[in-house]
């Protein structure tokens, strides 16, 4: 079955970086894209970015161009997220999730809690 | 970017009666529209992509409808299970698929 399995909660301070992985499994790696997706708390879903390992290339939010990198490692079957210069309300739980028909998102991982705080 | 917006923020009904959910979206997204369920804790759930087809294992009381700027999500016979946030998603213009801001379904 499809998994998504991503790493654990991180605490950070202001103008830090942060490195958030998702591990699949289950599927073709590759072949459907993975997509970054935050919740702020009490919040809403924030659309951030999205990759389809096999093309390369991610996409992003135009909030979130030039301070956010997705990246992939094949051999491992796992997805990055990084967010760089954090600033406090980047204090969310940051979801990866594979897409499914078009680009609704089927697979979702478990959330990682990433806390910026002086 | 594609800006969709759910109405209303929130919402009363009783158990055992039908939810209504909106959603617009500003410009055309033809079908591209999924519905999302979230429970406290949780990731989201899908519901619904293609505007109307349920994903799997999804009860056949949760229905979608729409095509073009107007969708609706309609929950028949409310389970107490089924008062949760839900939210809209339009993935018509690759890449950037945009989330509307939620409906908070609870209970009357």
């Amino acid at each position: 079955q499809v998994q998504l399995v991503q790493s654990g909660a991180e605490v950070k301070k202001p103008g830090s970086s942060v490195k958030v992985s998702c591990k699949t499994s289950g599927y073709t790696f590759g072949t459907y894209g993975i997509t970054w997706v935050r919740q702020a708390p009490g919040q809403g879903l924030e659309w951030m970015g999205v990759i389809i390992p096999i093309l390369g290339t991610p996409n992003y939010a135009q909030r979130f161009q030039g301070r956010v990198t997705i990246t992939t490692d094949e051999s491992t079957k796992t997805v990055y997220m990084e967010v760089d210069s954090l600033r406090s309300d980047d204090t969310a739980i940051y979801y990866c999730a594979r897409q499914w028909q078009g680009g609704s998102l089927a697979y979702w991982g478990q959330g990682t809690l990433v806390t910026v705080s002086s | 970017e594609i800006v969709m917006t759910q109405s209303p923020a929130t919402l009363s009904v009783s158990p055992g009666e039908r939810a209504t959910l909106s959603c617009r979206a500003n410009e055309s997204v033809s079908i591209n529209v999924a519905w999302y369920q979230q429970k406290p804790g949780q990731p989201p759930t899908l519901l619904i992509y293609g505007a109307s087809t349920r994903a799997t294992g999804i009860p056949a009381r949760f229905s979608g409808s729409g095509s073009g700027t107007q969708f609706t999500l309609t929950i028949n016979s409310l389970q107490s299970e089924d008062f949760a946030v839900y939210y809209c998603q339009q993935y018509s213009k690759w890449p950037v698929y945009t989330f509307g801001q939620g409906t908070k379904l609870d209970s009357k």
